[in-house]
Formats: structure tokens, sequence, C-alpha cells
């Protein structure tokens, strides 16, 4: 199973928008409603941000929000701030009954 | 509030077992809800190496399957990794999480555990 397509790298400056997407095939991303986002700060425990595409988990604030068109994912951050700086995987459940996740992308806030 | 905690040596010698213990705290493992192990190589992304139910059912990642097997121990509420036949390649960061009811995000997660393997 092949790796989901990331950019390496977005920034951005304070209250800006910001997408990040995550491409994969019509066997994962493109076949379930399953993709999940997830925020790590290097030395600490990975967090969820969204859930199944689009849906945000209790206690993340509704600046992160989720999208998906055919094979491709997109989370996008509103109002960026300085502790959204982190790095963002994307992961997907696939046809195999297998989770298979995006390379990362280092978010930088400018 | 659930929480997960690795434990196990950092350091592994080439063609031995790996073994990482995750003890989950706040939420009893018989309970129901699939448990997980993902794994991180330094300067790389994320990988899925496999889910465990507290009836014992598993999924694995089919590239480390033959050597991959995750277990639970219900009594102790904790589950475990072990990975055979290691190589440099298996060098990572190895998190522990819970995967999310009916479906397949993964949360909360350990903070990870560092196992180099080395001679």
């Amino acid at each position: 199973q092949s790796a989901l397509t990331q950019p390496a790298s977005v920034s951005g400056s304070p209250g800006q928008s910001i997408t990040i997407s995550c491409t994969g095939t019509s066997s994962d991303v493109g076949a379930y409603n399953y993709v999940s986002w997830y925020q790590h700060h290097p030395g600490k425990a990975p967090k969820l941000m969204i859930y199944d595409v689009s849906k945000g988990p209790s206690g993340i604030s509704n600046r992160f929000s989720g999208s998906k068109s055919g094979n491709t994912a997109s989370l996008t951050i509103s109002g960026l701030q300085a502790e959204d700086e982190a790095d963002y995987y994307c992961s997907s459940y696939t046809r195999s009954s297998t989770v298979v996740f995006g390379g990362g992308t280092k978010l930088t806030v400018l | 509030q659930v929480q997960l905690q690795e434990s196990g040596p950092g350091l592994v010698k080439p063609s031995e077992t790996l073994s990482l213990t995750c003890a989950v705290s706040g939420y009893s493992i018989s309970s129901g809800y699939y448990w997980g192990w993902i794994r991180q190589p330094p300067g790389k992304g994320l990988e899925w190496i496999g889910n465990i139910y507290h009836s014992g059912s598993t999924y694995y990642n089919p590239s480390l399957m033959s050597r991959v097997t995750i277990s639970v121990d219900t009594s102790k509420n904790q589950f475990s990794l072990r990975l055979s036949s290691v190589t440099a390649a298996d060098t990572a960061v190895y998190y522990c999480a819970r995967r999310g009811l009916g479906s397949w995000y993964f949360d909360p997660w350990g903070r990870g555990t560092l196992v180099t393997v080395s001679s």
C-alpha cells in the first residue's frame, strides 16, 4: 500500500487560512468517508483534529475543517495562530481493511 | 480521561524481537474498542502496524504481517506488540492508540517510545 500524498510544507501568516491536501486513490480516500487528520508537535502525542472526513472531535477548535472530493481530502485551518505550527498527517481506511497515512505536512506560521 | 502509555526496551539488536506494551488507564479494554500500534521512523511519516480487539481479533499491515504479533491482556488492561527479526529499518518511535468506535481514526494516542535497532 502506498502512502497518501501530502505537500511537504505549507505556510501562512497569522489570521490567514491554509489548506493541506491529501491525495489517495479509489481504493482508500475515494472509497470511504474514513479520512482523519492529526496534528503532531514533535515529542508529543499526535492529536486527532478531524475524523470521518469532516467531523470535529469535542474540544477541537472549529477553525479546523475537513472535506473530500474524489480521491483528495483537504484540511483547512482558518484564522491561523502561532500554536497551529506543527506537522499534520492524514489517514484513510482502505479496501484491504488496512489504514494508510500520508507522508506529513509541516505547517509554518510566518 | 483515557490515557495510553508505551513501555519497553529502547534498544534492540538486529535479528532479535522488539517487544512493547501499552498500558491503558481511564477505560477498561474489555469494554470494547479496537487498540492499535503506529510507528514513525526518524524523519519519515506515520505507518500503521495493526489493531486488536479485546476479544483478540486482529488486523495487520500486510507489509509487516509476517513479523508482527499484537496481543491483549485484559486482566492487566494492556496490549502488546512483538516485531520479530528486526533490522535498522524498524528503528522508529512507536505509538499506541485507541481506534474510534465504528470508524478508523485513532484517539487518543500515547506519547510514543523510541526504539533503536542497533548492535
